[in-house]
């Protein structure tokens, strides 16, 4: 069975510096990956996704993922944060004909 | 282009009593799936359909139950409500099945059971 794993609850950044969220995977087979975000009140928004191909992925509001086979992880990063980017992040797996596992989410805050 | 859109909101419902949550998806997109978020379980699949018919389903019991129509629209039932069905339900379309095609989002249900 697919899981996912986001090690950091909560996350506090300063406004301008880098954000790196963790997510680790476990999947049998090539795993189809995807970083959503989530702020209060709202629905889940598509960041990037992974399903093959160049193993760093560009998304949008500036974020990036790199999918590392080898230490089944699939990381997310800003290199600068915005005080909109305070949200929650959701990691999460799948096979091409499977739904979504999602991992328990990264609550950031961004401090001015 | 209107996005998802899901009515009500907000529910509130006492134990025992059940609830029926309705998902419009965008136009054109054929598929929708249903998902349960709890501070405690997370984010979890409950069923998807696409042409009116379930294509996938979650590890959830009976009583949680669905539809589509032919328009697309979605509705989601949810009898005998209990405690732990305290949740948001999120309702996601997509113009196909599987997961190649992105999924948008609602801004979800808030139901609470009392």
């Amino acid at each position: 069975a697919q899981s996912v794993t986001q090690p950091d609850i909560h996350i506090t950044v300063s406004e301008g510096a880098s954000l790196e969220l963790r997510c680790n995977y476990s999947y049998g087979a090539t795993p189809y990956l995807f970083w959503y975000v989530q702020s209060p009140g709202q629905g889940l928004q598509l960041l990037l996704k992974y399903f093959s191909g160049d193993t760093l992925v560009q998304g949008i509001k500036g974020f990036e993922a790199e999918f590392k086979r080898s230490q089944s992880s699939f990381n997310l990063r800003k290199p600068s944060v915005h005080w909109s980017d305070a949200a929650e992040y959701f990691c999460a797996v799948g096979a091409r004909d499977y739904k979504l596992s999602f991992g328990a989410g990264t609550t950031v805050t961004v401090r001015a | 282009k209107a996005g998802v859109t899901q009515t009500p909101r907000y529910l509130i419902k006492t134990r025992g009593q059940q609830v029926t949550l309705s998902c419009s998806p965008i136009s054109g997109h054929r598929s929708v799936s249903w998902y349960q978020q709890t501070p405690g379980q997370g984010l979890q699949f409950l069923f998807e359909y696409f042409s009116e018919t379930q294509r996938n389903k979650g590890n959830f019991p009976g009583r949680f139950s669905g539809r589509q129509f032919s328009n697309s629209r979605s509705e989601m039932n949810v009898s005998t409500l209990e405690l732990g069905d305290s949740a948001l339900y999120l309702c996601a379309s997509s113009l196909g099945t599987g997961l190649l095609y992105e999924q948008y989002f609602g801004p979800g249900t808030r139901l609470t059971v009392t």
